[in-house]
């Protein structure tokens, strides 16, 4: 299994330009999120999705928009980036099991400035 | 609403033990995690405990939970170099599966 893969590692874009971050996981999770990493602010949860079709905001979903159509890919758009998303993202997935332990499996992260 | 506050920095020893500690504010918190991330890497898992439970031992890593206090912390016997890394502290809650993280804590151990 390659578990949770993130593309690309590194991105530098415009204030103005759009892009979409990639996540896949080959684990048939069903639960798949995207947080960001901030200097001293840990990690924020951006927007989550408890399964195919379903998506939903976590705390800071401001200027990011994500669809689940399949299992297995879950990315994250930009519309019209801005300095302050900066940041280093993460994507993560596990089973969901409500009420259970979240193993939450991260993916390496994309690092991202916008200039 | 949900919190979870940790110490920012942690330096010791190479061979001493680590403490690092976290407090959460939500008493319905149903698992409480220690993730670690490494230089330019995701998080890993750890370990957890689950709230019915005062400690858990896992190798050269003790998980004590003081629930009436919120207070959760790691401890790390024989800190090796290998250890240096940030180490988050995260809850969920029961029938959730959303994790919320502490800032993290970076832990140096020196030679």
């Amino acid at each position: 299994n390659a578990g949770v893969t993130q593309t690309p590692k590194f991105q530098v874009l415009k204030t103005g330009q759009s892009m979409t971050l990639q996540c896949a996981q080959d684990m048939n999770h069903e639960y798949m999120s995207w947080y960001r990493q901030d200097p001293g602010m840990g990690l924020r949860l951006i927007h989550y999705s408890v399964g195919a079709g379903i998506t939903d905001q976590g705390e800071v979903p401001n200027g990011y928009n994500v669809s689940r159509s399949t299992t297995e890919d879950f990315p994250l758009r930009l519309l019209s980036a801005a300095p302050s998303q900066t940041s280093v993202y993460f994507c993560a997935s596990s089973t969901g099991d409500r009420g259970g332990v979240e193993t939450q499996y991260f993916g390496p992260g994309t690092r991202l400035l916008v200039l | 609403g949900e919190d979870v506050e940790q110490s920012l920095f942690l330096s010791v020893r190479e061979g001493d033990s680590s403490v690092i500690n976290c407090t959460y504010t939500d008493s319905s918190s149903t698992y409480l995690y220690w993730y670690k991330q490494e230089p330019g890497a995701g998080l890993q898992l750890l370990t957890y405990i689950f709230s019915n439970m005062d400690m858990k031992q896992d190798q050269r890593l003790t998980v004590l939970l003081n629930k009436k206090d919120k207070h959760l912390s790691l401890r790390i016997a024989d800190t090796q170099t290998g250890d240096s890394a940030i180490y988050f502290c995260a809850e969920s809650l029961s029938g959730y599966s959303t994790l919320t993280f502490g800032k993290g804590t970076m832990l140096l151990v020196s030679p």
